[in-house]
């Protein structure tokens, strides 16, 4: 699986949007860009995937630019709740295939 | 919404005794997973399974076994728990569609 490279932390204040950004410049072709998000003592959240297109879903939307290097999870209305560490993970969806995550961005958000 | 479900938030267990963490998912998934969570050393597979008495052990099987008797519950056996099993167990679930991985809430083991 591809690396992929996130700043460590990031501010946001409340109620605006968060992005936050995700390089992975040798991904491959057949390799999707996964976006889960860690609350401290909790167990990971799903929170979006992609190929190529941009995604929306309740939660968040995910730009994947066109060269496929890089993308951006974006959380619209952030809130205090939001306050987490976000992992941004490439790979093939295969069967048993682990989930490695790297040190992720921890988000704080600002009241 | 999936629903992944563990037995326990926090157990705390004696070297020596048999421990079980029990995983229930009500998405009619057919893999399961357990891992469990350091820090430093982030998320190790334990093991999974693609179906009904199926299992594959993962990176780190040594000292831990499995169960899956139904499709919907997938357990974790600690044979003989030590201290250097204290950490986070998490179990996750995915649909042979998609492949998306679901994760519980955790149960946080401390073993004295």
């Amino acid at each position: 699986d591809a690396k992929t490279t996130q700043p460590p932390s990031m501010d946001c204040a409340e109620g605006r949007a968060a992005n936050l950004p995700c390089n992975h410049s040798t991904i491959s072709g057949n390799e999707y860009v996964y976006w889960y998000r860690q609350i401290h003592s909790q167990g990971p959240q799903y929170i979006i995937h992609g190929l190529k297109n941009n995604e929306t879903n309740e939660m968040a939307s995910l730009i994947i630019t066109e060269d496929r290097k890089s993308s951006t999870l974006i959380l619209p209305h952030a809130t205090l709740r939001d306050t987490a560490v976000y992992y941004c993970i490439v790979r093939v969806p295969r069967r048993g295939d682990k989930i490695i995550f790297g040190k992720g961005t921890r988000l704080h958000i600002l009241p | 919404d999936v629903k992944v479900t563990q037995s326990s938030r926090y157990l705390v267990k004696r070297t020596g005794e048999k421990v079980f963490l029990e995983c229930v998912q009500d998405m009619d998934h057919e893999n399961m997973f357990w891992y469990r969570q350091d820090p430093g050393l982030g998320l190790r597979l334990i093991y999974f399974s693609y179906d009904v008495k199926m299992k594959e052990k993962g990176d780190i099987p040594e000292g831990y076994s499995v169960s899956r008797e139904k499709k919907e519950r997938f357990s974790l056996i600690l044979e003989s728990a030590s201290t250097n099993q204290t950490s986070m167990y998490l179990c996750a679930s995915s649909s042979e569609r998609t492949d998306t991985q679901y994760f519980g809430p955790g149960t946080r083991l401390t073993v004295l």
